[in-house]
């Protein structure tokens, strides 16, 4: 059975400082990967996905994040944190074929001036 | 192209009531999934449709149903209300909901559902 896990329920940064956000999967077969971003009273909005063609996977508002098989993990990164990233982040995985999303519990990212 | 509209945005209802809650794909769009989102609980799959089929359930109970119209539209019902039910139900569109590297799920807004 596939399953997610984030790990820190809560993480706060500094502005500018490098944002890190960890991902574990676990799937019998190569999965797909998301990470989608929800902003307070917003539905989820698609960050990044991995399909398999490439490990290092760019996305919006400088996000980016590297799928590692060794590692199941998929840990989503930014540089430099702005402010406005301050919201809570879910990473999610599917299977080809499947119809079913199975997302993780979520990280409330928060961002310090 | 519009994106996934859910309405309504906001929702109050008494406990033994029942609701109904309606989710419009992105055009093109066939494969419509809901997800209920609790504090405690998080993201949990509820159902998914394509083609006016429910092709997957999620572990909720038979309270919970859902409809797909032919033009993919989605309704999704709760009834006999309980207070554990007040939490925000997103619904989610894709092509064809099948994983695949072409495939996406967009999610609309939500409806925030609160059970007094």
């Amino acid at each position: 059975a596939q399953s997610v896990t984030q790990l820190g329920s809560h993480v706060s940064v500094s502005e500018g400082a490098l944002v890190l956000l960890r991902c574990n999967y676990s799937s019998s077969v190569p999965p797909y990967l998301f990470w989608y971003v929800q902003y307070p009273n917003q539905g989820l909005q698609l960050l990044l996905k991995y399909t398999s063609a490439a490990t290092l996977v760019k996305g919006i508002n400088g996000f980016e994040a590297e799928f590692k098989k060794s590692e199941t993990s998929f840990h989503l990164t930014k540089p430099s944190a702005h402010m406005s990233d301050a919201a809570e982040y879910f990473c999610a995985v599917s299977r080809s074929g499947t119809y079913k999303y199975i997302f993780g519990t979520g990280t409330r990212l928060k961002v310090l001036a | 192209k519009a994106g996934v509209t859910q309405t309504p945005r906001y929702l109050i209802k008494t406990r033994g009531q029942q609701v109904t809650l309606s989710c419009s794909p992105i055009s093109g769009h066939r494969s419509v999934s809901w997800y209920q989102q609790t504090p405690g609980q998080g993201l949990q799959f509820l159902f998914e449709y394509f083609s006016e089929t429910q092709r997957n359930k999620g572990n909720f109970p038979g309270r919970f149903s859902g409809r797909q119209f032919s033009n993919s539209r989605s309704e999704m019902n709760v009834s006999t209300l309980e207070l554990g039910d007040s939490a925000l139900y997103l619904c989610a569109s894709s092509l064809t909901g099948t994983s695949g590297p072409q495939e996406t799920q967009y999610f609309g807004p939500g409806t925030r559902l609160l059970v007094l």
